[in-house]
């Protein structure tokens, strides 16, 4: 099986840069992706990563390091709309399970003005 | 794209009655996945569709729970003689069929805002 951990809870001010980790233990996996959820809402797709090194998508970049199990969402020039819980997950590899995908338990993030 | 409905948003039930959930997929996605939230955690898998075939299933989904896709379109979701710890957000996602690009796209979900169940 597959297990991940966040953090519970960062915060930090606006226009800050923010790194939201996550450790995993996973027999085998596709790659690690990152989903924000606000309160309330559908969590959204953010970003991808297969292969080991950073992705980068606007404001938002994502890291993965296989040999490390460690993974880390960056989120630059906070705004305080990205206020929200970040989801990092994963998809086996094992015929079995290959089609879910496995999420972390998630970190809020609270933006300060 | 219209995105993936749920319906209905919230439900209230007193323990022991059946309720019974439905989401649209976005049209052209045969992939159809329904998950379980709760309060502070991720998302927890219940059950997988391609077209029309569960394909796969949780171990936390019990004998109480059943899914169907009967023309691999909507799919629903019930719960029979609902219990206390059954209390969750149920959430619908969406993808369609595997391509080779762009890159991550076998890995997004597209998910609805998910229907609060709350059983008395």
């Amino acid at each position: 099986g597959q297990s991940l951990e966040q953090p519970s809870e960062v915060t930090a001010v606006e226009g800050a840069i923010v790194q939201i980790n996550c450790t995993y233990q996973t027999s085998g996996f596709y790659g690690l992706s990152w989903y924000q959820q606000h309160d309330g809402g559908a969590p959204t797709f953010l970003s991808y990563n297969a292969l080991d090194g950073l992705e980068e998508t606007g404001r938002f970049s994502s890291f993965l390091s296989r040999s490390d199990s460690y993974g880390y969402l960056l989120l630059q020039e906070l705004q305080m709309k990205d206020s929200a819980s970040y989801f990092c997950a994963v998809r086996s590899l094992h015929s079995g399970s290959a089609r879910q995908l496995t999420f972390g338990s998630g970190t809020q993030l609270t933006v300060l003005p | 794209d219209t995105g993936v409905s749920q319906d209905p948003r919230h439900k209230i039930t007193k323990r022991g009655q059946n309720v019974t959930f439905r989401c649209d997929p976005i049209s052209e996605h045969n992939r159809l996945y329904w998950y379980r939230q709760t309060l502070g955690q991720g998302p927890e898998f219940l059950t997988y569709f391609q077209n029309e075939a569960q394909l796969e299933k949780s171990r936390l989904l019990s004998d109480r729970f059943s899914a169907e896709r009967p023309k691999g379109s909507f799919s629903t979701l019930e719960i029979q003689r609902t219990e206390q710890g059954d209390s969750a957000m149920y959430l619908c996602a969406s993808r369609p069929l595997s391509v080779a690009r762009p890159k991550g796209a076998n890995e997004k979900l597209f998910f609805g805002s998910g229907t609060q169940l709350s059983v008395l």
